[in-house]
């Protein structure tokens, strides 16, 4: 969904090292989702945002951080990444205001740390 | 616990043919329920959405079908096309109030056969 950018949209780290993945949106949305997703596991919510002044941590938070520095963008950090945060990162993006949580996504970020 | 799973990891299926995957839920309390559609190397898609006061919601080519009765819910693709050849998967919500958390399938991977 162009409304919804990630950069980069591949990422190769090492071990150790602190990266920043980003995500942009042109919809308007108040709510901002960070998910990874593996093989066999689906998606998994890392942290998600209600608005600028909420973040909260979803399943598997730790080892990552987010900023939320405007409505529009929220960005996700490795602290210091380990091989096995290699994975498809993905942003979603939802609209409170239409009391359904119907959940678009950018187009995923490919991270290797080796 | 909650859950939301697939039938069938795999369908291959012949050009022209229709196209059912299907999705259990658990979660009795869920009213909200979305199919995406995930191409390879791209972000999820949204298809289509149905809340439980309904049971059957027709797209383009697309109609999703919701048995409350036995927690179960398909996805229907007439007449499906190369172009339809993805990972599908559903996820489920409890609408109102703060809640965010979109639980999702693993998926089933449609392959369609020219």
């Amino acid at each position: 969904d162009a409304d919804v950018t990630q950069t980069p949209r591949n990422r190769i780290t090492k071990t150790g090292k602190r990266i920043m993945l980003e995500c942009s949106q042109t919809k308007g949305h108040d709510r901002m989702y960070w998910y990874r997703q593996d093989p066999g596991l689906g998606l998994r919510l890392i942290y998600y945002s209600f608005d600028v002044k909420d973040i909260n941590k979803g399943e598997i938070s730790d080892g990552y951080s987010v900023s939320r520095q405007a409505q529009a963008k929220f960005s996700l950090s490795l602290e210091s990444a380990i091989p096995n945060q290699t994975a498809l990162y993905f942003c979603a993006t939802s609209d409170s205001g239409t009391g359904l949580e119907t959940q678009y996504f950018g187009p995923g970020t490919r991270l290797l740390v080796l | 616990g909650e859950s939301v799973g697939l039938h069938l990891p795999t369908l291959s299926v012949q050009e022209g043919d229709n196209s059912i995957i299907n999705c259990a839920y658990s979660n009795s309390a869920s009213d909200y329920f979305i199919w995406y559609k995930q191409e390879s190397g791209k972000g999820p898609q949204f298809i289509i959405d149905i809340r439980s006061n309904m049971d059957k919601r027709q797209g383009q080519r697309v109609t999703v079908l919701l048995n409350k009765t036995v927690k179960h819910l398909s996805l229907q693709i007439a007449a499906t096309q190369p172009g339809d050849s993805a990972v599908y998967f559903c996820a489920e919500n409890r609408s109102g109030g703060s809640n965010y958390k979109l639980t999702f399938g693993k998926g089933t991977l449609l392959t369609v056969n020219p």
